[in-house]
């Protein structure tokens, strides 16, 4: 029930793009998209409802595949700000909406 | 408004020793849940709350009990704690979903289980 994410980790450059993917076995209700620094505690980024539906957030933005199930994050023109883990959280359609499972998170270190 | 208050924030446990992890938040949040964090294994759910005297089980419940008396209040109690419980552990809380709110995450309590 897991959702998986890919990559693991990203290392890039101050102004690269990057790209996260978040993809689920089950029918999703919502995606929900979080960023955590070291030490501190996941910071909500954005949560996305309906097919084909996309946020932005600053540079960052995100869609939402109802169809695939799949949910992908985009940071463009990256910062060194943006250096942290990227989690997605997932409400399957079958469950209590109160219920948000994460996935294993995907490490993004933006260097100078 | 301070959000989501957790504690303690630090907490050496020896094997079989109980104890409760609090937490408290102070903007009338029906869902609350507890996460736990590992290295490499994500926030795993343990237990959620949709509201006042409603609680259910996540991912990963064994060895925890929950109860939900008030709506500020979702305190996480450890029965007999084991090495295996060694982790962060992670509050959070969200309005009734309306399909528009994240969670709020309080600042987290690291337990050592020796």
């Amino acid at each position: 029930q897991q959702p998986v994410q890919s990559p693991q980790a990203v290392i890039l450059r101050e102004g690269e793009d990057a790209v996260i993917n978040c993809s689920s076995s089950k029918a999703l209700y919502s995606v929900h998209w979080y960023r955590q620094k070291h030490g501190e505690a996941p910071v909500f980024l954005m949560i996305l409802l309906k097919g084909g539906e996309q946020k932005g957030h600053e540079k960052i933005s995100a869609s939402f595949n109802e169809k695939k199930q799949q949910s992908s994050l985009y940071l463009t023109a990256s910062q060194l700000s943006y250096s942290g883990t990227y989690f997605c959280g997932t409400r399957i359609r079958s469950s209590n909406t109160g219920k948000l499972i994460f996935g294993q998170g995907t490490t993004l270190q933006v260097k100078p | 408004n301070a959000g989501v208050t957790q504690t303690p924030k630090f907490q050496v446990l020896k094997t079989g020793q109980s104890m409760t992890l609090q937490c408290a938040q102070d903007m009338n949040h029906e869902y609350m849940s507890w996460y736990r964090q590992d290295p490499g294994m994500g926030l795993r759910l343990i237990h959620y709350s949709v509201g006042a005297g409603i609680t259910d089980q996540g991912e990963v419940p064994n060895g925890y009990n929950v109860s939900r008396s008030t709506t500020e209040d979702f305190p996480l109690r450890l029965l007999s704690a084991a090495p295996s419980q060694t982790s962060v552990y992670f509050c959070a809380s969200s309005p009734q979903d309306q399909g528009f709110y994240g969670y709020t995450f309080g600042s987290g309590t690291r337990l050592t289980v020796v």
